[in-house]
């Protein structure tokens, strides 16, 4: 059973575009986060989530927006994606201290 | 500004041979230090983690060793093996998790075992 699942794995499209990713958790944990991990595989968290409300958003570009539907989901919606948003987006979630992360989505901007 | 240095950036060691990867950290308000194991086209997973109460922790071959003194924790991989092969990241929190669990990552060290 995936824990934390997000769609696609891949995802490449142009400059401009406007693209979502979507990320499932079935571990009920209350908190979900976004991470990002740059081509030196460096990670940093972009906003996390707790019920639905945003708690944290580590000063990304308004062009980044999540979306909680429910505590279970957590979607995140890039508009006019720029060259320099190619990388690996992770979504994770937590109940306490460990965070559990998905596979990841590689977002490649051409 | 970074605040969980690690090093070193990469690693190659023969199998049976010890690992070690150390972090340092700046901001003394972290109680929690995680680290993360990564393979290729996967998620982060926890691997083994320690709070600043102890000095060490050992799970199977797998050891955290902490120096609150110091701000800095390591990771030793004992008899390490092929399979061990992967990026380690040592990280840090505050807060005891929670809904302001932030993790602060170092930048990751490439660990390659050799047969």
């Amino acid at each position: 059973d995936t824990a934390v699942s997000q769609t696609p794995k891949y995802l490449v499209t142009q400059m401009g575009n406007d693209k979502s990713i979507k990320c499932e958790q079935n571990l009920g944990h209350d908190t979900m986060y976004w991470y990002k991990q740059d081509s030196k595989k460096f990670l940093k968290i972009m906003f996390s989530y707790n019920n639905k409300e945003l708690i944290i958003n580590e000063t990304v570009p308004n062009r980044f927006s999540p979306k909680s539907p429910d505590k279970a989901h957590l979607n995140l919606h890039i508009n006019s994606l720029e060259l320099g948003d190619s990388a690996v987006y992770f979504c994770a979630s937590s109940l306490y201290t460990e965070a559990f992360f998905g596979q990841g989505t590689r977002l490649t901007v051409v | 500004q970074q605040q969980v240095k690690q090093s070193p950036q990469s690693l190659i060691v023969q199998k049976g041979g010890i690992s070690i990867i150390n972090c340092a950290y700046e901001n003394t308000a972290f109680d929690y230090f995680p680290w993360y194991q990564q393979f290729p086209g996967k998620g982060p997973a926890l691997l083994i983690a320690i709070r600043p109460d102890v000095s060490e922790k050992k799970e199977g071959r797998f050891t955290i060793s902490f120096n609150k003194s110091a701000k800095q924790f390591s990771l030793h991989i004992m008899d390490s093996q092929p399979g061990d092969s992967a990026t380690y990241f040592c990280a840090a929190t505050k807060g005891g998790g929670g809904s302001n669990y932030k993790l602060t990552f170092g930048k990751g060290t490439l660990l390659t075992v050799n047969p």
